[in-house]
């Protein structure tokens, strides 16, 4: 059971809109920057959002994340089928004083 | 370009050790801590803790004391986790991941680049 929870799936058409909810508490996304990671099986993760809402350079403006109170979510527009992968969110949590992730979403591109 | 190497794949025994290097290259190996997180088959992201590349003092998160052990060798920019008396539930890909931003409040950084992990399985 992950500290941090996420829908276990979600799917979009190309050129869609979709987003992904992380949902967690005051001791983590509430005293907490959230995190989002892309992963690929077989790859490494990719940072996608740090900092709630801040791109990497290289990470295209089609991600955003964005965060209120005790919830993130991230938000994928113009849905491209390279897209398909899991996505996670990540914070920190003073009562565990660790990094916590959230379970996972698998994003299918139909 | 910043990149963190893993060690090859691993088949163990229940009772052996492991030893997963994380090399890196790019950036000065010191300014940056090192994380180590763990995806079991079929599971998610799980934190196991972080290491300080400069004093070299490891932390371990929940579930994952006395048998894993954080290290570093700066000279040649790794840092390295090893496995005591293996179990088959600790089968899973073993990533390291660089912190970002240098040695700052925890609740503020996030770990970017990962290295491509490596997979230990262990069976008898």
């Amino acid at each position: 059971q992950s500290v941090l929870t996420q829908p276990p799936s979600a799917s979009g058409t190309p050129g869609q809109r979709v987003t992904i909810s992380c949902s967690g508490s005051t001791s983590n996304i509430g005293g907490s920057s959230v995190n989002w990671y892309q992963h690929l099986p077989g790859t490494a993760p990719k940072l996608l959002i740090y900092d709630n809402s801040q791109r990497p350079s290289g990470v295209p403006d089609r991600f955003s994340g964005s965060k209120s109170g005790t919830s993130a979510s991230l938000a994928i527009s113009g849905l491209q089928s390279e897209d398909d992968a899991d996505y996670y969110c990540a914070a920190w949590d003073d009562s565990l004083n660790g990094r916590v992730f959230g379970g996972g979403t698998k994003l299918t591109v139909l | 370009q910043v990149h963190l190497v893993q060690s090859g794949s691993e088949l163990k025994k229940p009772g052996a050790s492991v030893r997963v290097s994380c090399k890196a290259s790019g950036y000065t190996f010191t300014t940056y801590a090192i994380n180590w997180v763990r995806q079991a088959p079929g599971q998610g992201l799980e934190w196991m803790g972080w290491i300080n590349t400069n004093t070299g003092n490891p932390t371990y998160a929940q579930g994952f004391t006395g048998r894993f052990v954080f290290s570093l060798d700066t000279s040649v920019s790794s840092a390295y986790l090893q496995i005591s008396n293996l179990k088959p539930q600790d089968t899973a890909v073993y990533y390291c991941a660089r912190e970002l931003p240098s040695y700052s409040n925890s609740r503020g950084t996030w770990l970017d680049p990962w290295g491509p992990g490596t997979l230990v399985t262990v069976s008898s």
